[in-house]
């Protein structure tokens, strides 16, 4: 079992349309989280960091949930531009990242 | 803003040849991180260098090796080749050792693209 896990979707969306994301991962000793963004064939890009009492940066909110070792992240009023595949990642006080396998979202005119 | 810099960004090795990779972390960032992302799934963390000392290892084999110069460029030196070491190799860079402030962020380079024949 992966230590991260995603859906890996495609999630196909018309753009103006409002999208979630969920991860969940296997251990209780994660200390930190974040959601990194990878367009096709080019390297992941630091979307957000993810707190307990959940963040938003415009169009973008993420959600933590300790208990349930749960991570969202919802995507409103998407754009054509959003069209990337979405890594939850997960680091536990180490060097290492650990990356769940992405969900893929297209956003369609 | 000056990015993580790799060199060079596609290589094509035959079976058995060997490979070297260079990593130019931002300036002022002294921590450096591999990771290997093979078709279809998610980086897999390598190693990561602090003030030119290994600091973590992870799923790196044996065949492989890296330091981190005083420049605090880094060298992914990869020996060996086989066809399953085909991926693309990214580097990234912090300004503190992740494990000592979670929050720092890692920024990847563009990646070096190996194919091995």
């Amino acid at each position: 079992r992966k230590e991260v896990e995603q859906d890996p979707g495609p999630f196909n969306v018309p753009e103006g349309a409002t999208v979630a994301f969920n991860c969940t991962y296997s251990n209780s000793a994660s200390q930190s989280f974040f959601w990194y963004r990878q367009d096709c064939r080019k390297e992941p890009k630091l979307l957000m960091s993810v707190y307990s009492s959940g963040n938003e940066d415009g169009r973008f909110t993420a959600q933590l949930n300790r208990a349930s070792q749960y991570i969202s992240l919802l995507i409103r009023d998407s754009k054509l531009s959003d069209s990337a595949t979405y890594l939850c990642v997960v680091n536990m006080n180490t060097d290492k990242l650990i990356f769940g396998t992405g969900t893929r979202l297209q956003v369609f005119p | 803003a000056a990015g993580v810099i790799q060199s060079p960004r596609h290589l094509i090795k035959e079976k058995r040849e060997t490979a070297t990779l260079k990593c130019y972390p931002i300036p002022r960032h002294d921590t450096v991180y591999w990771y290997q992302q093979g078709p279809g799934q998610d980086p897999q963390f390598l190693i990561s260098f602090y003030e030119k000392m290994q600091s973590d290892k992870g799923s790196i084999p044996d065949r492989f090796s890296a330091q981190q110069f005083s420049d605090y460029h880094s060298e992914l030196n990869m020996s060996s080749l086989e066809l399953g070491d085909s991926a693309l190799y990214f580097c990234a860079s912090s300004a503190s050792r992740w494990g000592q402030n979670p929050q720092e962020t890692q920024y990847f380079g563009p990646g070096t693209r190996l194919l091995v024949l």
